[in-house]
């Protein structure tokens, strides 16, 4: 099965900050991943996928880089809507999941 | 636009079968253009895959849940069902209905879940 890690757990940053996520897969995935943004009780919500293609309606702020089994999701200037837990998610092989990062507003 | 709606117990006793039913409106789930799945999330945890059906193709199982878990279609009634066998406290989660990505998709589309206790 392909592993998912993701770094931080938590991060704190105050509004206007940069803001880089890292996920890692076990195995090459190409650029089969996507980013999600899940705030509390609500279903996870795509922001971008292929690595680094922004989802249609999500703020420009908003990026992905990487391949292989490196990847980054960039919050470029930070929002207050913007506070949630981001996941990665492969779907090379399956789908997995990473353990998700929570975003705290400072 | 696709809208998915689950149904189902929202109680589940220890060692009885979980079965959740996933409603499809605004296309059909008969369709080869999406992979229809199951994921889960223990409240306050991650996520978690439980498994996907193609249509005309088959279907797939997290190889952890693999042993209790069946998916399938009712194609007359667009809906998508999950059955989980033996369940156990570790079970109790927000189960939700999606469309999954794949590489010939760019777009997924999620249902509000439901939580399930297991619980005597």
């Amino acid at each position: 099965d392909i592993q998912m890690t993701q770094s931080p757990s938590t991060l704190s940053a105050s509004v206007g900050d940069r803001v880089i996520i890292t996920c890692r897969a076990s195995e090459s995935i190409s650029d089969w991943l996507a980013w999600y943004q899940q705030k509390p009780g609500k279903a996870p919500k795509l922001l971008i996928y292929r690595a680094s293609n922004l989802e249609s309606g999500v703020p420009s702020r908003f990026s992905g880089s990487g391949s292989g089994t490196e990847f980054t999701l960039t919050i470029s200037s930070l929002q207050p809507d913007d506070l949630a837990t981001y996941y990665c998610q492969q779907y090379d092989r399956y789908w997995t999941f990473g353990q998700g990062t929570k975003v705290e507003i400072k | 636009q696709l809208q998915l709606q689950e149904s189902g117990p929202g109680l589940v006793k220890p060692s009885e079968t979980l079965s959740l039913t996933c409603t499809v409106s605004g296309g059909s789930i008969s369709s080869s253009s999406y992979y229809w799945g199951w994921i889960r999330q223990s409240p306050g945890k991650g996520l978690e895959w439980i498994g996907s059906f193609y249509y005309g193709i088959t279907t797939f199982y997290n190889a952890s849940l693999k042993s209790r878990v069946t998916i399938a279609v009712d194609a007359s009634k667009n809906e998508l069902s999950l059955n989980l066998r033996s369940v156990t406290a570790a079970d109790t989660a927000f189960y939700y209905c999606a469309t999954l990505m794949y590489s010939g998709t760019n777009s997924d589309f999620w249902g509000q879940g439901t939580l399930v206790t297991v619980s005597s």
